[in-house]
């Protein structure tokens, strides 16, 4: 069964330092997400993406944010200077279209800064 | 704005036991998405169920059903003769479909722990 792999599942870096979380969504798939969960809270969306551009962001994706698509089928998140509350559990998603049939989940990469 | 509320933080049952999980939503569509989802102790999110709002019809999937209420803007999930594997938190989760072309995104509850003791 297609499934949306990421890498890595855990990762821990210092304040301040720039991090790329990585997904790879499953292939035929044209609408990719990141949601963010700080522990014990709820999903929170952070960032949608559609035809190598952003489609909608939350509030909490400021200009710390970036993704990419930058090979046709890997898709990152990079946080450029990470903060202690940007500790959180990150979860890429995607679906075949865009009304999120079914939006298919990662298993999440658990982000700790330090 | 949509939102979605799961009243109950935290439920405990013994195995075998019934069990809902309410979930209640706002929207200002009249096209909307209503998922659910689990979230074992590993951590991944498991898609359980989606349903539209034009579709009222409850869903039942073995030990599942779901029971859509539209005029009441609920959307609940019971598990019959609960199993100390439906030990999870589970999220419920609303997507609105406005026109426009882009994609939509999914707004999730703050979900039920739910623990099934043996």
């Amino acid at each position: 069964e297609p499934e949306v792999t990421q890498t890595p599942s855990h990762q821990v870096t210092q304040m301040g330092q720039e991090v790329i979380l990585r997904c790879v969504p499953i292939s035929n798939h044209l609408y990719f997400y990141w949601y963010r969960q700080i522990l014990g809270q709820k999903v929170e969306f952070l960032v949608s993406f559609y035809n190598n551009e952003i489609s909608e962001k939350s509030e909490i994706f400021d200009d710390q944010f970036s993704v990419e698509r930058p090979d046709g089928s890997n898709f990152t998140l990079k946080i450029r200077s990470t903060k202690l509350e940007d500790s959180a559990m990150y979860f890429c998603a995607s679906s075949l279209d865009r009304l999120n049939t079914e939006a298919f989940f990662g298993q999440g990469t658990r982000l700790t800064v330090v | 704005a949509q939102k979605v509320t799961q009243a109950q933080t935290e439920i405990s049952v013994v195995e075998k036991e019934d069990v809902t999980l309410d979930c209640v939503y706002e929207t200002r569509d009249t096209t909307y998405y209503l998922f659910w989802y689990k979230q074992p102790p590993s951590g991944e999110l498991v898609f359980l169920i989606r349903r539209n709002s034009f579709d009222e019809q409850n869903e039942i999937s073995g030990r599942y059903s779901w029971n859509f209420q539209k005029s009441t803007s609920s959307f609940n999930f019971t598990i019959t003769a609960s199993q100390v594997v439906d030990s999870a938190v589970y999220f419920c989760a609303l997507s609105e479909a406005r026109s426009g072309g882009s994609n939509y995104k999914l707004t999730f509850g703050k979900g039920t722990l739910l623990t099934v003791n043996p």
